[in-house]
């Protein structure tokens, strides 16, 4: 089973920045089956992006993915106030599919 | 646009059987997808349950794999999730998802639901 470590555990950056999480993998994954969700109190997850370079619809092009080897990242540019959330790294690229235990994003 | 409504009691017993229902709504469980369950104890991350396939093939957790049951009614157009010798631990909030084929993402979630193990 891969297991995902995500960190910063919480990061607190002002409207304007640039925010980079981080999700390590316990052993070498394709990051074409890697993808990160959004998810804010009382809410179910929002798929942001998937694959090697996807967006899922309606997610503005701030959001990005990368990723190889071991380490796969999201990138958020420009934060905005309704950035703030809990972002979640998940794999699906082999059985039992898994996620980070979550990154805590405050924008203020 | 594909919606998913999970149903099911809010309250299941110590030792007993949790059993939730996702209803698919905005079209008919088409071939192809994988219908999943993923829960979420209070204040705590996403932990992936189990899936199951259009034809019955299943994939579980192994750490859930003794206790678990997930399956599909196509013809009512829904999938369920059976997990039996409940504890506190399994104590959370429920949700089923869809992924729109092999090594996909979720991409369609339920809202989630509550359930709570206590005599």
């Amino acid at each position: 089973e891969i297991v995902l470590t995500q960190s910063p555990g919480t990061l607190s950056l002002s409207p304007g920045e640039r925010a980079t999480l981080y999700c390590r993998a316990s052993q070498s994954v394709d990051s074409g089956f890697s993808a990160w969700y959004q998810q804010k109190p009382g809410q179910a997850p929002r798929l942001l992006v998937y694959g090697a370079s996807g967006r899922a619809a309606g997610i503005p092009d701030r959001f990005s993915g990368s990723g190889s080897g071991t380490d796969l990242a999201l990138t958020i540019s420009r934060l905005e106030r309704e950035d703030s959330a809990v972002y979640y790294c998940y794999y699906y690229g082999r059985s039992p599919n898994t996620f980070g235990q979550g990154t805590k994003l405050e924008v203020k | 646009q594909v919606q998913l409504q999970e149903s099911g009691p809010g309250v299941a017993k110590p030792s007993g059987t949790l059993s939730l229902t996702c209803g698919v709504f905005g079209g008919p469980m088409s071939s192809g997808n994988w219908w999943t369950w993923v829960r979420q104890p209070p204040g705590k991350g996403l932990e992936w349950i189990g899936e199951i396939y259009h034809n019955g093939y299943t994939n579980y957790n192994p750490s859930l794999k003794s206790r678990v049951t997930i399956s599909v009614d196509r013809s009512k157009n829904q999938f369920s999730l059976k997990l039996t010798s409940v504890t506190a631990a399994d104590t959370a909030v429920y949700f089923c998802a869809r992924a729109d084929g092999d090594y996909s993402p979720l991409d369609y979630w339920g809202q989630g639901t509550l359930v709570t193990v206590s005599s």
